[in-house]
């Protein structure tokens, strides 16, 4: 198993520029989630899903969108960048909540100009 | 105010000192308790966990939940250079079943404690 897959691992980006970060999981879990961890706040969920076709907002939702099309893949969009969105980006998955063992990906390290 | 907090640190030790890693919570709907260790430049990694109040002992790690405080604690024995890391306490509420059975918890993680230990 790959585990949790994301890229790309670096970007940068310009303010008011899209992109999609890609998140993928081959553990066939149900619970996908997208965070961003700044220095001195720890991780702060942004989006989450139960399932495919099942999405909602978590704590930092703000300029960030997420669809869940299969399984597997768990996209998430910034629509129009801002330096505040200057962060590192981790996608988790888990089977459920028994143990709530999230598996992390490595990361994408994102910077808006 | 937080509903999670953890000292940021940094944590400096000496090889073999016991490690005391804490947090406190002003949400009593947690139940589950978790520790993730993260090195550096990479994701976080599920440590310990426990559910509601008590200890759990893993080889050189000690977690404990006193609910009745609201208060968390991670130590390490024996600390190795190996461990050194950020240590994240990460905390969620009751399952929620939606239709189909599926449940969910979202998690809540404080900021993080930097521990160097050093030869």
């Amino acid at each position: 198993n790959a585990g949790v897959t994301q890229t790309p691992k670096f970007q940068v980006l310009k303010t008011g520029q899209s992109m999609t970060l890609q998140c993928a999981q081959d553990m066939n879990h149900e619970y996908m989630s997208w965070y961003r961890q700044d220095p001195g706040m720890g991780l702060r969920l942004i989006h989450y899903s139960v399932g495919a076709g099942i999405t909602d907002q978590g704590e930092v939702p703000n300029g960030y969108n997420v669809s869940r099309s299969t399984t597997e893949d768990f996209p998430l969009r910034l629509l129009s960048a801002a330096p505040s969105q200057t962060s590192v980006y981790f996608c988790a998955s888990s089977r459920g909540l028994v143990g709530n063992t999230q598996y992390f990906g490595p990361g994408t390290r994102l910077t808006v100009l | 105010q937080k509903e999670v907090e953890q000292d940021p640190g940094p944590l400096s030790v000496p090889e073999g000192a016991i490690v005391s890693l804490n947090c406190t919570y002003s949400n009593s709907a947690f139940q589950y308790f978790m520790w993730y260790r993260q090195y550096s430049r990479k994701g976080p990694e599920l440590l310990m966990y426990t559910y509601s109040s008590g200890n759990k002992e893993d080889g050189r790690f000690t977690a404990q939940v006193d609910k009745s405080s609201k208060y968390i604690s991670l130590f390490i024995r024996d600390s190795q250079p190996s461990d050194s890391a950020t240590y994240l306490c990460a905390m969620s509420a009751e399952t929620v079943v939606i239709g189909g059975g599926t449940s969910y918890g979202k998690l809540t993680f404080g900021q993080g404690t930097i521990l160097t230990v050093h030869p």
